[in-house]
């Protein structure tokens, strides 16, 4: 089916370890983005890609790598967790507009706990 | 730096009831505005958008507003029903397809 898809969508992993969240989506979708989504700050933009081989950081980069080898696939790394970065991830898509942004699609998530 | 708030943060409505719900944010020069609709442990469902050069737009029983000199812009529901209980996320878009995140407000309407 069509859509965008995360993986795994429950996660507990321990302090240090390496961590990869996946992001998968059928739409060709230009631009993917990767929040993070946390009581009292709600979603933060972590890292973005306009297309494939080119991202760029967004409000809360630290501590996260992102690749994009094909447009249909945005892996977001944890190097090693720690435990600030426990939190609920969302990856969403968005086609190009010329002049600003169109609607972003938004995957069901991926609860991330890190102990 | 763009801020978005959203107020309230919560609010409880009987069925039936039309209610407003509001989004300001501190940058006018943006490109569009989104509204979102949240269900619990899910993730984020597009409602509206209104490009910048727009006043509003309809779907349905929503309605949303967009002022951009006053940094404001309001979500209006019509004759609200329970399954429209969720958080509702309003999103600020600005340049390389950015969005900035209100933190929601959290509607329940009770049978």
């Amino acid at each position: 089916d069509a859509g965008i898809t995360q993986s795994p969508r429950y996660k507990i992993t321990e302090t240090g370890r390496q961590v990869t969240l996946m992001c998968h989506q059928t739409w060709s979708h230009s631009y993917m983005f990767w929040y993070r989504q946390d009581l009292g700050h709600g979603l933060r933009l972590i890292y973005y890609s306009a297309a494939a081989d080119i991202t760029d950081k967004g409000e809360v980069p630290d501590g996260y790598v992102v690749s994009r080898s094909k447009t249909e696939n945005f892996p977001l790394t944890l190097e090693s967790a720690t435990r600030s970065q426990t939190s609920v991830y969302f990856c969403a898509s968005s086609r190009y507009r010329d002049g600003g942004t169109d609607t972003q699609y938004f995957g069901p998530g991926t609860r991330l706990t890190v102990l | 730096k763009q801020e978005v708030t959203q107020i309230p943060a919560a609010l409880s409505v009987p069925e039936g009831e039309n209610l407003v719900l509001n989004c300001s944010f501190t940058d006018s020069a943006i490109y569009n505005l989104q509204w979102f609709r949240q269900d619990p442990g899910k993730g984020l469902t597009s409602l509206l958008l209104i490009q910048s050069s727009q006043r509003e737009q309809t779907s349905g029983r929503l309605n949303a507003s967009l002022d951009k000199s006053s940094g404001r812009s309001t979500l209006y529901i019509a004759a609200s029903q329970p399954g429209d209980s969720a958080t509702y996320l309003c999103a600020v878009g600005t340049s390389g397809s950015r969005l900035t995140f209100g933190e929601g407000t959290q509607l329940t309407v009770n049978p």
